[in-house]
């Protein structure tokens, strides 16, 4: 699989916007960028998903970089339940259906 | 209301027993997968189920691990005969479609305690 990097860590204050950068420098044509979170004590549960344009759902905006070779997963006003484990995953036509995660962005929100 | 429903949310077992780990999808969708987490680790990859047999597993699916779609709904995992290394949160995803353009929904997991 296509490998990514990203921060181990990043601090938020509540209702600011975070900025979480991934970092895919080996990102093949057809690779989609997909990121899903994981709070404290449950299961991952999808963000969001990318080919090449910037995307925005009720969760998050995704903004990627014109050579694809990096994204940023925008939350435009932290919670407090945005606290979690965020990761950043590449998806393309020469891997298989499963997903993998790697280590993620902690993300702290403080009151 | 969860996309997928995992049984038992916790599960203490004796070293040596079998444990069977349930997943019911919402709805009826052919993909498939279960991931585990020791705690502090990353999530990891188990294997993968596409109308009803194994797509493709990992070298942690080893022959103490089957999956199982018994009913023709609900799902399982099961662990023939468990070691304290298998100790972790096991999760279930299910998937529409090809994964790499589609979102998958994890269920809420099951932590398996053997000791």
């Amino acid at each position: 699989d296509a490998k990514t990097t990203q921060p181990n860590s990043m601090e938020s204050n509540e209702e600011e916007p975070v900025h979480l950068p991934c970092n895919h420098s080996t990102i093949s044509g057809t690779d989609y960028i997909h990121w899903y979170r994981q709070l404290p004590s449950q299961g991952p549960e999808y963000v969001i998903h990318g080919l090449t344009s910037n995307v925005n759902n009720r969760m998050a905006s995704l903004a990627i970089a014109e050579d694809r070779k990096s994204s940023t997963l925008i939350l435009h006003r932290a919670t407090l339940r945005d606290a979690a484990v965020y990761y950043c995953i590449l998806r393309g036509l020469d891997n298989t259906d499963k997903l993998i995660f790697g280590t993620g962005t902690r993300l702290q929100v403080f009151p | 209301e969860p996309e997928v429903t995992q049984t038992p949310s916790h599960q203490v077992t004796q070293m040596g027993q079998e444990v069977i780990l349930r997943c019911v999808p919402i709805s009826n969708h052919l993909y498939f997968y279960w991931y585990r987490q020791i705690l502090g680790q990353k999530v990891e990859f188990l294997v993968s189920f596409y109308n009803n047999e194994i797509s493709e597993k990992s070298e942690i699916f080893d022959d103490q691990f089957s999956v199982e779609r018994p009913d023709g709904s609900n799902f399982t995992l099961k662990i023939r005969s468990t070691k304290l290394e298998d100790s972790a949160m096991y999760f279930c995803a299910r998937v529409t479609g090809m994964v790499k353009n589609t979102e998958a929904f994890f269920g809420q997991g099951t932590r398996l305690t053997v000791v």
